[in-house]
């Protein structure tokens, strides 16, 4: 069983959609959770940071972490065709050093 | 403020073969991480470089090594090249060990 699981999709939805992406883990020990787009080609680009349980909201972005369920999930609200990308869920420990464990991705289109 | 620059783009090796990619870090940040991101997978933790120390490695072979400058670039070499070693290596970096990470666009590797 990987540490993070994901859905890979692909996800397509109308524009103006609420778009909603999660994630599951499995270890306890993860205390940062992060979220990050990835168009075709590039680099992932974080979009959202969260530290333990809450909601934190940027924009359009709501990023909400359920430590006692181990369940993470970012929501794209209005969405638009530039938010077509991959989403990658992110998380790790507080350890010594920063080994980011990343789930496979979701690939979302948003139609026009 | 400059970003995570990578070099090269993209090259085409064969197995067996070595190969140097090089990555310059965000100003200011003295902390680079490595990772490998399959076709259709999340990126996987190589390892990471705080102030020209290997700081912390995931699960990957020793013919993977990497340095780190005095100006806080960084260079992945892979010895030995595999077919399977056919990836997108992304380099993030950071202003220490604990802090966000920011990716490059990434070189794209083809082993043959």
């Amino acid at each position: 069983q990987k540490e993070v699981e994901q859905d890979p999709g692909p996800l397509s939805v109308p524009e103006g959609a609420i778009v909603s992406l999660n994630c599951t883990y499995s270890n306890s020990a993860f205390q940062y959770f992060m979220w990050y787009r990835q168009y075709s080609r590039k680099g992932p680009e974080l979009l959202m940071y969260t530290y333990s349980s809450g909601n934190k909201e940027d924009g359009r972005f709501t990023a909400q972490v359920d430590k006692s369920s181990k369940y993470i999930s970012l929501f794209i609200r209005d969405s638009q065709p530039s938010d077509s990308a991959t989403y990658l869920c992110a998380m790790r420990d507080s350890g010594g050093y920063q080994k980011v464990t990343f789930g496979t991705g979701t690939k979302l289109q948003v139609i026009p | 403020e400059t970003g995570v620059t990578q070099s090269p783009t993209h090259l085409i090796k064969t197995r067996g073969q070595q190969v140097t990619l090089r990555c310059s870090s965000q100003s200011g940040h003295n902390t680079v991480s490595w990772y490998q991101q399959a076709l259709g997978q999340g990126p996987q933790f190589i390892f990471q470089y705080y102030r020209e120390e290997e700081n912390g490695r995931g699960n990957f072979p020793p013919r993977f090594s990497g340095l780190q400058f005095p100006n806080y670039s960084s260079e992945l070499n892979v010895n030995a090249l595999e077919l399977d070693d056919s990836a997108l290596y992304l380099c993030a970096s950071s202003f220490s060990v604990q802090e966000t990470q920011y990716f490059g666009p990434g070189t794209r590797l083809l082993v043959l």
